[in-house]
């Protein structure tokens, strides 16, 4: 158990709906990254915070929307749902920056009908 | 275009062989190079970060080892609980976005 909790674990929904995706990292770490991963495409990575604020921004569609509260637990917003959207969605947090250790959480699997 | 090419994209060894995996990578200023281990179904694991070249690093049975256009992750007479997709990412200086490569698939058989 890497510390990091990741809700709902799967998530079933259609095309063109939204949904919002939740990540609460390990006590006292102040970074939340989220990746996509699809058997297609690898793992890719999308965002990244850093005690509430945007540090950096990979690979992210207009259509996706990401924030990290002042309690650093974040959510991922994906709006606007297509097929291709289905994945697994990680999240991961660490102390500082990357170059720390970082510790995924279990991940969400989403399935866009 | 920055990239991450790992290989071979999948490897089997018998326990005990030892071998290496590479980690090619083209980068407009790298920052840093990580590795990862990861079981099916789960989130990656960290496993090491990788600054200059010429750097090296050992945990138990694997070493990376970093040059200016490559890394290698060696095995160590590897056990068949070592059987995982193993990650190669860098991380680029001017906007700090990380790149994964695709993976190789690592399977030792006992």
């Amino acid at each position: 158990d890497s510390g990091v909790t990741q809700t709902p674990k799967h998530l079933i929904t259609a095309t063109g709906q939204r949904v919002t995706l939740r990540c609460s990292p390990r006590s006292g770490d102040l970074s939340v990254y989220w990746y996509q991963q699809s058997l297609d495409q690898g793992l890719q990575f999308l965002i990244h915070y850093y005690n509430g604020e945007e540090r950096a921004k990979g690979n992210i569609l207009e259509r996706f929307s990401a924030q990290q509260f002042p309690d650093l637990h974040s959510e991922l917003n994906l709006s606007s749902l297509e097929l291709g959207d289905s994945a697994l969605y990680f999240c991961a947090s660490s102390v500082d920056g990357p170059y720390n250790e970082q510790f995924f959480g279990p991940g969400t699997r989403l399935t866009v009908l | 275009e920055d990239q991450v090419t790992q290989s071979p994209e999948a490897l089997r060894l018998q326990e005990g062989e030892s071998s290496s995996l590479n980690c090619s990578y083209t980068v407009s200023g790298l920052r840093g190079l990580f590795w990862y281990r990861q079981d099916p179904g789960k989130g990656p694991e960290f496993l090491f970060t990788l600054y200059s070249a010429g750097e090296e690093k050992e945990k138990e049975r694997l070493k990376a080892t970093l040059t200016k256009k490559e890394s290698f992750l060696h095995i160590t007479a590897p056990k068949p609980e070592d059987s995982a997709t193993y990650l190669c990412a860098v991380q680029r200086n001017r906007d700090d976005k990380i790149i994964f490569g695709k993976g190789t698939r690592l399977h030792i058989l006992p």
